[in-house]
């Protein structure tokens, strides 16, 4: 099956830090990617939607220069989180539209914790 | 705006038991239902899905949903569980190619 992969798994940063975290889907085109974030025991809440070559459109209260979105190829997407802060500790999750299908694939995940 | 509501935050039940999972959404127009499930520290799974045509979907692993349009539910079943079905399990709707909207997901703890 279709596969995407996130990287890193896990990262730990020091607060005022910038971190990055990249979607990439391995064997399909996906024109539009989707960011989410899960806190501990909670549901994924949908960030941003991030569409090849055009601005991401977030979602309310998502700050959009906090979590920047670039997409700039058909199987890359990258969330920047900038200046972190021990509040933006949380699970990251990405899924990929596939282009011909539009099924959606998920990746793995990767925990931020920012100390 | 769409919305998902999964009913059951936490269930506990012993192998062999039978299990549904309620789940509901808001929405007046088409939608496509999902159910994924969450083992610990492992990614999001699909375990099944509905589009369109018979309202019974059989997933993997033993799993079925079925779609009831006058209710807005899609509960998810599967006739006898298993200790390895313990995991978080998400119910999630979207329409057209959009982003999944999920439900606040209901962890299932299976006794051995």
């Amino acid at each position: 099956g279709a596969v995407v992969s996130q990287h890193p798994s896990w990262v730990i940063c020091k607060s005022g830090t910038s971190v990055k975290i990249e979607c990439r889907s391995l064997d399909f085109q996906a024109t539009t990617m989707f960011w989410y974030r899960q806190f501990p025991k909670q549901s994924l809440m949908l960030m941003a939607t991030s569409n090849e070559g055009s601005k991401a459109t977030y979602e309310q209260g998502v700050e959009k220069d906090k979590f920047l979105i670039n997409h700039a190829s058909l199987t890359l997407s990258t969330l920047t989180v900038t200046s972190a802060h021990p509040e933006d500790s949380s699970f990251y999750i990405c899924s990929a539209s596939r282009e011909d299908t539009g099924e959606l694939f998920f990746g793995e995940g990767s925990r931020l914790t920012v100390l | 705006a769409q919305s998902v509501s999964q009913h059951n935050h936490h269930v506990i039940l012993s192998e062999a038991a039978s299990l549904e999972l309620g789940c509901n959404y808001s929405y007046g127009g088409t939608v496509n239902l999902f159910w994924y499930v969450q083992y610990p520290g492992q990614h999001l799974q699909l375990l099944l899905k509905y589009f369109s045509g018979d309202p019974l979907v059989k997933g993997i692993k033993g799993f079925e949903a079925e779609f009831i349009k006058s209710k807005f539910s899609f509960n998810l079943r599967k006739p006898s569980v298993q200790w390895s079905d313990t995991a978080e399990y998400f119910c999630a709707v979207n329409t057209g190619r959009r982003a999944l909207t999920f439900g606040s997901g209901t962890r299932l703890q299976v006794q051995p």
